[in-house]
Order: structure tokens, then sequence, then C-alpha cells
């Protein structure tokens, strides 16, 4: 069956620190893969998405970037973060074409800036 | 472009009271819609979508491609349906997968 995995669950980073977050995704191929930041009243607001290793789009223009250095990995990114950066992140993602079992969330993780 | 709104941020009913959460969505191709459910303390995860015409828990929602709607329905509403819902578009051609802000449903006794 297909998993998805994010970690870590919860981070504190000071201002100006570099950040990593990880996603995986096993039991499947050449999956679609989303970053997103879910904020309350903002909803889930899409950062990347990448339909291929190497292959990033960005959606909004800020200080994170995103990589996908193998097929089912996914990395959020950031050599210097800002106290705006902390939210709640969600890493998902889906099939390709028709999307007959939707998208599939990891269980998130709360950055906390300070 | 492509966008999703959800003009309520909170629907607030009584067990028994029907239910409709709004959804309209914006996007020039032939889209995909979802919706997606987050229970208290639990992953987001896919409620139902259009293309299968289902009914999940009771909730139903029919495309309206004249007013670019999506409305997830339930006639009678529960307690245990309390929860945040989101609706979501899948653009194929772009393999974009973007949500609204998501409305919370609170059913009270």
């Amino acid at each position: 069956s297909q998993t998805i995995h994010q970690w870590p669950a919860t981070l504190v980073q000071p201002v100006g620190s570099p950040l990593s977050l990880e996603c995986t995704v096993e039991g499947t191929s050449n999956p679609n893969l989303y970053w997103y930041r879910q904020a309350a009243g903002r909803g889930l607001q899409l950062l990347f998405y990448s339909v291929g290793i190497g292959q990033i789009s960005s959606e909004v223009p800020q200080n994170l970037s995103a990589s996908r250095p193998q097929d089912r990995q996914f990395i959020l990114s950031s050599k210097k973060l800002l106290l705006s950066d902390s939210g709640f992140y969600l890493c998902a993602w889906t099939g390709k074409g028709r999307q007959g079992s939707g998208a599939f969330f990891g269980q998130g993780t709360r950055l906390t800036v300070v | 472009a492509q966008r999703v709104t959800q003009p309520e941020k909170l629907l607030s009913v009584f067990k028994g009271a029907p239910v409709e959460l709004k959804c309209n969505y914006s996007y020039s191709g032939s889209p995909e819609l979802f919706w997606y459910v987050q229970y208290s303390r639990q992953r987001l995860q896919l409620l139902l979508r259009h293309i299968s015409r289902e009914s999940i828990k009771g909730f139903t929602a029919d495309l309206n491609k004249g007013e670019t709607s999506f409305h997830l329905k339930k006639p009678f509403a529960q307690e245990e349906d309390s929860a945040m819902y989101y609706c979501a578009l899948f653009s194929g051609g772009y393999n974009k997968l973007i949500f609204g802000a998501g409305t919370r449903l609170a059913v009270h006794p």
C-alpha cells in the first residue's frame, strides 16, 4: 500500500537558520508531489509542486525552495528562516492523470521560527 | 487563473439540520473537483470526488458547470460531521492541485 512520511513533526528554529523538511512516498512511482502551508483562515496554500525528478514549479515567491532529488523524495528548504515562515507545512502526493484516488497527505510539520 | 473559493469560514448548525458547504471555482479547462475533510487531530483525507458521483457519509456534491460550483450537501447533519472541509481543484494539464480556504463545520447537539 502507498504511504507518505513527513518529518519532523515539530520544529523550532531561530531566525536566520536553515531549514530542511523531508517528505518520502512509498508504494508508488512517478507521483506528483506537493508542498502546502496550512494557515487558519487561509486554507491550504500551494507552495511548490513537482511532476518528476528535478522538476519544480513554484507558486508563491518567498523565502523557501523545493527540490526533488529522487522520484519519491520531496524536500522543502530555506537558507535563512524568517519569523513569517512559521506555520504548518503539509506534503502530499497524487498519481498522474485522472484523480481516481485523490491526494494523500503527510502528517504535517509544525514550524516555529523564534 | 485557477481559483477555488469557499465563502464561509464557519458554518454552525444543529444536529439533524441540513448542511450546504459552498464551493465555487474558476478554471478554463475541464476540472476535477474534490472535497477533503480534516477531523480533529487527523490527516487531511479525501471525502468525495465529482467524477464518481458518490455519496460518502451521507454527503453528496454535484458539479454545476454553468454556475462553476461544487457545493457539498448533507440532508441531516451529525455531530461527528464536525470538521474542517476543503474544496479542491485538480488541473490535469498541469498536475496542479489547489484548495479553497476551507469551511469549519460545527454541528451542535
